[in-house]
């Protein structure tokens, strides 16, 4: 079964700084998707970022980018002039791709303070 | 709906008691998913429809916890027998057919067993 780790219970930030948050996974298949969902208090997971592991470009969406590296195994997010609306929890996720439509596996998540 | 709508928001019920919690999907999306995050965790599969049938139930903890999606759209989370341990949110899920589609989220509901 895959796992997913994020070994960063808690992460701070000064506004307009940049933070990265990590996340490794174990899996034995080759083709899946990385995601890093957001959190807010409304407790709505909001999609920031999605990767597909054939693909070595690194995803990014406008202050988010990752750091994919397939080897390790490795899936770091990371968020350029952090802003207020920025904190949340933060949490990785992933999919397999073998069998159609199959649920997310999530990681325990980061909490994310962006400090003013 | 424009985006998946759960009620109730929140729960509150006595222990033993049964509960059903309600998940209304974004038209058109043809899959379905249920989630429980405990305090202080990510969410944990429950069960997956594809339609009207549960492609994947192994995530049920037990036989006390059963899901419906009767018409392919509603889908209903029924938990029996409620105990103090079912305390969590319930998140429900849907996205399109393919696996690459983004899985759009629900505000979840709060169920708490007393």
């Amino acid at each position: 079964a895959q796992t997913v780790t994020q070994s960063q219970p808690e992460m701070s930030v000064q506004e307009a700084e940049t933070v990265t948050l990590s996340c490794t996974y174990d899996t034995s298949e080759s083709d899946y998707y990385l995601f890093w969902y957001k959190q807010p208090p409304s407790r709505q997971m909001i999609l920031v970022i999605r990767q597909e592991a054939y693909k070595q470009q690194n995803a990014t969406e406008n202050r988010f980018s990752v750091n994919f590296q397939k080897a390790a195994k490795s899936f770091s997010l990371k968020i350029s002039d952090s802003q207020l609306g920025d904190a949340a929890m933060y949490f990785c996720a992933y999919r397999s791709s073998y069998s159609g439509n199959t649920p997310l596996v999530f990681g325990k998540g980061t909490r994310l303070s962006v400090i003013a | 709906g424009a985006g998946v709508s759960q009620t109730p928001s929140n729960k509150v019920t006595e222990k033993g008691k049964y509960v059903e919690l309600r998940c209304d999907p974004i038209s058109g999306h043809t899959a379905l998913y249920w989630y429980r995050q405990s305090l202080g965790q990510g969410p944990e599969f429950l069960i997956y429809f594809q339609g009207t049938g549960a492609a994947d139930d192994s995530g049920l903890p037990n036989d006390r916890f059963f899901a419906v999606r009767p018409e392919g759209s509603v889908s209903t989370l029924k938990i029996q027998r409620t105990e103090r341990g079912d305390s969590a949110v319930y998140l429900c899920a849907s996205s399109l057919t393919s696996a690459n589609t983004e899985a759009f989220f629900g505000q979840g509901t709060r169920l708490t067993v007393v």
